[in-house]
């Protein structure tokens, strides 16, 4: 059974970086075809696309956001990390953390959330 | 606004059957990248619903169903329930943006 949950600060300033968590159960990213992604959805918004990890270490980011976002992964730890420079209030949102599997562009099981606000 | 187009809400009586669209371009849905859909109810993990425009997970009821055609697809649910009222979101890969594409969601009222 594969379970995923976000961790993080639910309150960041704006011009601060945040980092966020992801720890999940069920497989593993030193597996081929496993991969992990971020997306977001601001309050009353829809879902964006944020980065994903694969297992051997490829990167893929929203272009929009590129400049802004660092996704790593630490297989021992069964864990990938997000993190995003520069917050703003516009980047207030629940932050997902979701699986893929290669073959499928999409992603098939998800995180519960974490609501981030950016406010001083 | 969204790559992908979805209506706002649409609305059915427990039983009836309802429909929501999901509309895209040449360079996500007919460009041939597949469509999936996920339910969201608040507090909860978003749900895959379908997958790669037809196929259903494990678990899913088969009164949900995906089709798609040209640069549009759609999500079919038959014999409404109340347990069904919730937001709905497409999604599928645009290759101009070199990324995963969410449509705008649909919020589905069980009247």
């Amino acid at each position: 059974q594969i379970t995923l949950k976000e961790s993080g600060p639910t309150l960041v300033k704006p011009t601060q970086t945040l980092t966020l968590t992801c720890t999940f159960s069920g497989f593993s990213l030193s597996t081929s075809g496993m991969g992990v992604g971020w997306i977001r959805q601001p309050p009353g918004k829809t879902l964006e696309w944020l980065a994903v990890i694969h297992w051997n270490d490829d990167k893929r980011y929203s272009p929009s956001l590129r400049s802004r976002l660092t996704i790593t992964k630490d297989t021992s730890k069964n864990q990938v990390v997000l993190t995003m420079t520069n917050m703003d209030p516009v980047d207030t949102a629940t932050y997902y953390c979701a699986h893929r599997k290669l073959g499928i562009l999409t992603f098939d099981y998800w995180g519960q959330g974490t609501l981030v606000t950016v406010s001083s | 606004q969204s790559v992908l187009t979805q209506p706002p809400s649409v609305s059915g009586a427990p039983g009836q059957r309802v429909t929501i669209s999901c509309t895209g371009s040449s360079s996500n849905i007919g460009a041939d990248f597949d469509v999936h859909w996920f339910q969201l109810l608040p507090g909860t993990a978003p749900k895959l619903l379908i997958y790669g425009n037809t196929n259903r997970p494990s678990g899913v009821p088969d009164r949900f169903s995906g089709s798609k055609s040209g640069t549009s697809a759609s999500l079919a649910i038959t014999g409404l329930q109340a347990e069904d009222e919730a937001d709905y979101y497409c999604q599928s890969y645009d290759s101009s943006l070199s990324g995963w594409v969410f449509g705008g969601g649909t919020k589905l009222t069980v009247l």
